[in-house]
């Protein structure tokens, strides 16, 4: 099966500080990469759709100067927090769509990364 | 107005017993795709089953089946006989195509604990 990873799994940071997250598509190249965040016993919340090639589209109320994304090739994309706060800290989730596979089982999620910011 | 409703924050279930979760949606996109996915506490999300706005019959996976009603907007997840190892998180989502956007819509999930 299609398989989606992240790096880091989890990461610590001080505040003020930026943190990258990478997700990758290892046995398929995908178009479009979506990052979720989701918060402790809450639902996953769509933050951006990231195309290759192309400029992220952000959901309302996400900050697209604080939540880098950068698409830069079929199997690699990037989710940076700038000057990360406390509040930025959440459990953040890629997932990646596979468009040969169809509608069905197209998106294939990462493990996540859980990100704490002190 | 929420596209993806799950009214059950937790569910017990007995070992070896079926349980259903709920999950109600909405859209005006004739075209849709539900999904069920199950998250663990390592956190991955582990797609389960989907079932198609036009797909005729309901969707079954091995233990899991889902009972499409499409018309009350309702996609439920059936776990048949149940295992220690089904206890998690369990979200409901939709994805409308029309839109072409693409990206799931994610109900609030329900806890599901199996008790042995």
């Amino acid at each position: 099966g299609a398989v989606v990873s992240q790096h880091p799994s989890w990461v610590i940071c001080k505040s003020g500080t930026s943190v990258k997250i990478e997700c990758r598509s290892l046995d398929f190249q995908a178009t479009t990469m979506f990052w979720y965040r989701q918060f402790p016993k809450q639902s996953l919340m769509l933050m951006a759709t990231s195309n290759e090639g192309s400029k992220a589209t952000y959901e309302q109320g996400v900050e697209k100067d604080k939540f880098l994304i950068n698409h830069a090739s079929l199997t690699l994309s990037t989710l940076t927090v700038t000057s990360a706060h406390p509040e930025d800290s959440s459990f953040y989730i890629c997932s990646a769509r596979d468009p040969s596979r169809g509608q069905m089982n197209e998106q294939f999620f990462g493990p996540g990364t859980r990100l704490t910011v002190l | 107005a929420q596209k993806i409703t799950q009214t059950q924050p937790g569910m017990f279930v007995q070992e070896k017993e079926a349980v259903t979760l709920d999950c109600t949606y909405d859209t005006s996109d004739p075209s849709y795709g539900l999904f069920w996915y199950k998250q663990p506490s390592s956190g991955e999300m582990i797609f389960l089953i989907y079932q198609g706005s036009y797909d005729q019959q309901n969707a079954t996976e091995g233990r899991y089946s889902l009972n499409f009603q499409k018309a009350r907007k309702s996609a439920n997840l059936v776990i048949s006989a149940s295992q220690l190892g089904d206890s998690a998180m369990y979200f409901c989502a939709m994805r409308e195509t029309q839109t072409g956007a693409n990206n799931l819509f994610f109900g609030t999930g329900t806890r599901l604990t199996v008790i042995p």
